[in-house]
């Protein structure tokens, strides 16, 4: 069976420090990879989807990148975080864009 | 631009009542409507997924009915209980040429069911 793992599940930065959040899949190979960010009172948002190794799109302009080093690894990155940066990430994989999301835990990062 | 919105924002019931959640989106045009179940500080975890040929979806005590002609979804919770406690979410992903399944969420509904 597949399964998603993110990590760490809480993370307190402050404003200006570098960001590495990463994203695993295992059970399935060649995923449809996404993270979404959750702020408060607001919706999930889409941030970035891959569609394959080193494809990566953006949804909305931004202080944070990601790259797809290898098939199932999936990682969010800032050089510099702001107090915006600030939410519940959510990593999400689906073995074909038109096919169901499946989510992990997320990460709670906070930046003071 | 799809635009998702869910109706209560809260709901607190006690437990055994049947209620119904809504759902509603501005554009009709998508590949399925999808309800998820978010526990607090945690994932996503998928309730029901209606295709856009679909009219409605049953699994247990839950079921989801679509009209996409009102852009509509409603999602039915019989009998609920305690454990049933948690934000509701639900998502229009619009069709788009890529084939691309870009999921737009609504702000959820944060349900509390009390003993």
């Amino acid at each position: 069976s597949q399964t998603i793992h993110q990590w760490p599940a809480t993370l307190v930065q402050p404003v200006g420090s570098p960001l590495s959040l990463e994203c695993t899949v295992e059970g399935t190979s060649n995923p449809n990879l996404y993270w979404y960010r959750q702020a408060a009172g607001r919706g999930l948002q889409l941030l970035f989807y891959s569609v394959g190794i080193g494809q990566i799109s953006s949804e909305v302009p931004q202080n944070l990148s990601a790259s797809r080093p290898q098939d199932r690894q999936f990682i969010l990155s800032s050089k510099k975080l702001l107090l915006s940066d600030s939410g519940f990430y959510l990593c999400a994989w689906s073995i074909r864009g038109d096919q169901p999301q499946h989510f992990g835990d997320g990460t709670r990062l906070s930046i003071l | 631009k799809q635009e998702v919105t869910q109706i209560p924002a809260a709901l607190s019931v006690p437990e055994g009542e049947n209620l119904v959640l809504n759902c509603s989106f501005t554009d009709s045009a998508i590949y399925n409507l999808q309800w998820f179940r978010q526990d607090p500080g945690k994932g996503l975890t998928s309730l029901l997924l209606i295709q856009s040929s679909q009219r409605e979806q049953t699994s247990g005590r839950l079921n989801a009915s679509l009209d996409k002609s009102s852009g509509r979804s409603t999602l039915y919770i019989a009998a609920s209980q305690p454990g049933d406690s948690a934000t509701y979410l639900c998502a229009a992903p619009p069709i788009r040429n890529t084939g691309f399944q870009k999921l737009v969420f609504g702000t959820g509904t944060r349900l509390l069911v009390s003993p």
